[in-house]
């Protein structure tokens, strides 16, 4: 299997919870990330975990980490239309240069 | 101009050109990176340059050739390439290698396709 993986796709309606999930096999990784990108754009660093953290919280987002499982999430809160993007998770840090996964593309409608 | 620009947007070139990628970072990052995007992969790592040294060379073929001539500016020669070698090619750079947390910032992308 790959070293990160995520499901393809994820669809929402408008103001519902979003949960984008990531497996990773490296359980040395220090950090845990998850980036967006918007259609035409690179990506963006949307939040990161220590590997020794269970949970950090930022507004409309909360990520989850099952470090025993080497799972990771992303729970965004009241999705908007601007939510639309494609996630990515990766891990890395110390001496590890980000791995990535291929992407979650998430699409919300109304 | 802020963040990491990349130029040019878009290029099409043929099997037999010769053409670079350009890439500019003006947040003082030591680290700068070129990734290969291609549709439902994994982002593919091709070259990690810290403080102007190459550092990470992911078995890529030799018809892509980096260089670095200063911490602000990254370029990718292409040259003979494939149609598979038909992509999104991404900039990024973060503050250095040595900090261990890799807040990577990235630049828009060059859309390449080969004819």
């Amino acid at each position: 299997g790959e070293d990160v993986e995520q499901s393809l796709f994820l669809s929402v309606r408008e103001g519902d919870s979003s949960v984008i999930n990531c497996t990773y096999t490296d359980s040395s990784s220090t950090y845990l990330y998850w980036y967006k990108q918007e259609p035409g754009a690179g990506l963006q660093l949307l939040t990161y975990i220590f590997s020794n953290m269970d949970m950090k919280q930022d507004q409309r987002l909360t990520v989850l980490l099952n470090k025993k499982d080497k799972h990771l999430s992303l729970r965004i809160a009241d999705t908007q239309t601007g939510d639309s993007a494609i996630y990515f998770c990766a891990y890395g840090g110390g001496s590890y240069i980000p791995t990535f996964g291929r992407g979650t593309s998430l699409i919300v409608h109304p | 101009e802020t963040g990491v620009t990349q130029t040019p947007r878009h290029l099409v070139m043929g099997m037999t050109n010769k053409k670079s990628l350009k890439c500019e970072q003006h947040l003082g990052h030591n680290a700068m990176y070129w990734y290969k995007q291609s549709a439902k992969k994994p982002l593919e790592l091709m070259f990690v340059y810290s403080l102007e040294e190459r550092v990470e060379n992911n078995s890529v073929p030799s018809r892509f050739s980096p260089e670095c001539p200063n911490s602000s500016h990254l370029f990718l020669h292409l040259h003979t390439l494939q149609p598979e070698d038909s992509a999104l090619y991404l900039c990024a750079s973060s503050q250095d290698l040595a900090s261990g947390s890799y807040e990577q910032y990235f630049g828009p992308g060059t859309r390449l396709t080969v004819t």
